[in-house]
């Protein structure tokens, strides 16, 4: 089946710094979500992306919908505490019939 | 964003009872929703597919009459977990798909079930 593959799996950073993390798959997609979970709850939706190529951002973050279809990355600038958490990827289209297909996750640690 | 919600957020149960968990859309209409569960520091794992006015997909490995699904309306959801055990004991989280995509989940913030 399909796999995604999230990198790094986790992240130690200093407050202010800028952040990247990345997801590739062997397949297609037709769109890129990126998630981000707090301990103990439901993850939130940061950014959606619907078309190859198309950088949206969002605050501080932003994200990028590969031209191949089998990537996408997330940034985050000047970071903050509060961006403490776990963030997912997720492919959805292709072969799978609006389900997602998830990253293993990028765990983010910053340090005031 | 669209919200959902689920309740309870935590439940504790003996071993043999049966548990159930809402899921709710509350400002949007979800002919889809979906439940996961997701182990300490682990990805989602997608369990079911639940349809509006039919039977849920459940996936491969998922037993359907452990683990039951109503979709009874397009705001909610139900995953009923029946002779609960402590393996059983995990986050279950539900998701809507937005209906103006095909493809993007708002989360509800999870259930924490404990089987003792």
């Amino acid at each position: 089946g399909q796999q995604l593959n999230q990198s790094p799996q986790s992240m130690f950073i200093q407050e202010g710094e800028d952040v990247s993390m990345n997801c590739t798959s062997s397949s297609i997609f037709n769109t890129w979500l990126w998630y981000k979970q707090d301990p103990g709850e439901g993850p939130v939706l940061l950014i959606a992306l619907y078309k190859a190529g198309e950088l949206t951002s969002n605050g501080r973050l932003t994200a990028q919908f590969g031209i191949t279809r089998k990537d996408s990355f997330l940034n985050i600038s000047a970071s903050i505490p509060s961006d403490v958490g776990i963030y997912f990827c997720a492919g959805a289209g292709g072969t799978s019939y609006g389900k997602l297909t998830f990253g293993q996750g990028t765990i983010l640690t910053v340090h005031p | 964003g669209a919200v959902v919600s689920q309740h309870p957020s935590r439940v504790i149960c003996k071993s043999g009872t049966s548990v159930k968990i809402e899921c709710r859309s509350l400002d949007f209409q979800a002919t889809t929703m979906f439940w996961y569960r997701q182990f300490p520091k682990q990805s989602l794992m997608l369990m079911a597919t639940s349809n509006e006015g039919s039977k849920a997909t459940y996936e491969q490995g998922v037993e359907k009459d452990k683990f039951l699904i109503n979709h009874a309306s397009l705001t909610l959801s139900t995953l009923t977990v029946t002779s609960a055990h402590p393996e059983d004991s995990s986050f279950y989280i539900c998701s809507a798909r937005d209906p103006a995509s095909s493809s993007t989940q708002y989360f509800g913030p999870g259930t924490r079930l404990t089987v003792l």
